[in-house]
């Protein structure tokens, strides 16, 4: 595609239930990672994936977080029992995933905001 | 670990006038990028400029310009001749030289142009 896609764009649950945040990177984009940007924050890292396989998971802040990649291309955040502080906008960014700066440049979705009631 | 820190919260400009927009950084490491990214209402990432600490040149995108100080690890941001499209959250942002690193961002500044 020609940007980052992620769906839903917004979205609204109760406490306990699970989710599942989509993203869609630009097409032959090797990297992939999602960063978390709470009210007033700037942007956390939470997991970087090559290919289908993720080399830093060190973001992640507990274990009710978990992401797969499928195929070399759309990833899922999965948070699992939400809580409200998970409360916050999540962001997939994606790049070539050469080592060289201009193909290394990370463009970002618009990102999902999740609101946990 | 590295980590960025932006003082300004916010900062406002009028229209056409010219504002600096800082950044300072605190790392170990001798090579690595530096960059600043818009975020506008629409929440989307957009990059602005970047920088390789290996350059002394200051990177130069039209209105958009860097002052990079390796030394005193500070890298501001200078918008000349402010626009009401440049009115955003700016982030300033790290990476490691090697390999695909995640990004370490500062907190951020809210700039407002004033009509």
């Amino acid at each position: 595609g020609a940007g980052v896609s992620q769906s839903p764009s917004n979205k609204v649950t109760e406490k306990g239930k699970d989710v599942e945040l989509r993203c869609d990177p630009i097409s032959g984009h090797t990297a992939l990672y999602w960063y978390r940007q709470s009210l007033g924050q700037g942007l956390e890292f939470l997991i970087y994936f090559q290919g289908n396989s993720a080399p830093d998971k060190s973001g992640l802040p507990s274990d009710r977080f978990s992401a797969e990649r499928t195929g070399g291309s759309v990833s899922t955040l999965t948070i699992q029992r939400t809580q409200q502080e998970d409360s916050a906008v999540y962001l997939c960014a994606s790049s070539l995933g050469d080592s060289g700066l201009a193909k290394n440049i990370q463009y970002f979705g618009a990102g999902t905001r999740l609101s946990v009631l | 670990a590295q980590t960025v820190t932006q003082s300004q919260p916010e900062m406002s400009v009028q229209e056409a006038e010219t504002v600096t927009l800082s950044c300072t950084y605190d790392t170990s490491e001798s090579d690595y990028y530096l960059f600043w990214y818009k975020q506008p209402p629409s929440r989307q990432m957009i990059l602005v400029i970047r920088q390789e600490a290996y350059k002394q040149q200051n990177a130069t995108e039209n209105r958009f310009s860097v002052n990079f100080q390796k030394a005193a690890k500070s890298f501001s941001l200078k918008i000349s001749d402010s626009q009401l499209g440049d009115a955003a959250m700016y982030f300033c942002a790290y990476r490691r030289f090697f390999g695909n690193e995640k990004l370490t961002f500062g907190t951020g500044t809210r700039l407002t142009i004033i009509p």
